[in-house]
């Protein structure tokens, strides 16, 4: 069966400093990969989506930075965090081009201080 | 691209009533539409969807209606528990399209 893994689970860093989410799924070849992040414990905000390895594509300017170095991995970066990239960071993976759901990982609750 | 506002934000119902959560979307080429369950600090996760074949799934407390014509879809939850107090998000997507486009999210909460 398919898993998906995110870690950290919570985060606290301070402003200015780097960041590196990162995202692994199992159990499946070829996913399409997507961050999320959800601020005020609400609305789900599409930050980037992967079809392919290094294929990323962005839906909001942000702080932030993608990359796809293997198949089944996905990393969520900054070079420096802003006290407004605090929230709460989604992971998920979905099939093919096919309408289907998607799954998402547990989630990684950033606090910039 | 696709648009979905889903309607109400937040829900408090009595323990027993039923809910009942509304979004609308926009691209008539959307044909998946699942229905997503967040409990407080925790992942969404898939709770019912339905495909643009059908009018009407059920699955036993929880029933999504399917109205392609006025592009609305709706999440029925039927003698409510406090344990279905949670985020709700509805989402739509197209067949071919990678990204689904999830609502605003509806916090449903169930009071005992």
């Amino acid at each position: 069966s398919q898993t998906i893994h995110q870690w950290p689970a919570t985060l606290v860093q301070p402003v200015g400093s780097p960041l590196s989410l990162e995202c692994t799924v199992e159990g499946t070849s070829n996913p399409n990969l997507y961050w999320y992040r959800q601020a005020a414990g609400r609305g789900l905000q599409l930050l980037f989506y992967s079809v392919g390895i290094g294929q990323i594509s962005s839906e909001v300017p942000q702080n932030l930075s993608a990359s796809r170095p293997q198949d089944r991995q996905f990393i969520l970066s900054s070079k420096k965090l802003l006290l407004s990239d605090s929230g709460f960071y989604l992971c998920a993976w979905g099939q093919g081009a096919m309408s289907t759901e998607a799954f998402f990982g547990q989630g990684t609750r950033l606090t910039v201080v | 691209g696709e648009n979905v506002e889903q309607h109400p934000s937040t829900l408090s119902v009595q323990e027993g009533d039923s809910a009942v959560i509304k979004c609308t979307y926009s691209d008539s080429a959307s044909n998946y539409f699942p229905w997503y369950k967040q409990e407080l600090g925790k992942r969404p996760q898939l709770i019912i969807d339905i495909r643009s074949n059908v009018g009407e799934k059920k699955d036993q407390r929880i029933a999504v209606t399917l109205n392609k014509t006025a592009k609305h879809f709706s999440l029925h939850i039927t003698e409510t528990q406090p344990e279905d107090s949670a985020v709700y998000f509805c989402a739509a997507r197209e067949g071919g399209s990678y990204i689904p486009t999830f609502g605003r999210g509806t916090s449903l909460i169930v009071h005992p």
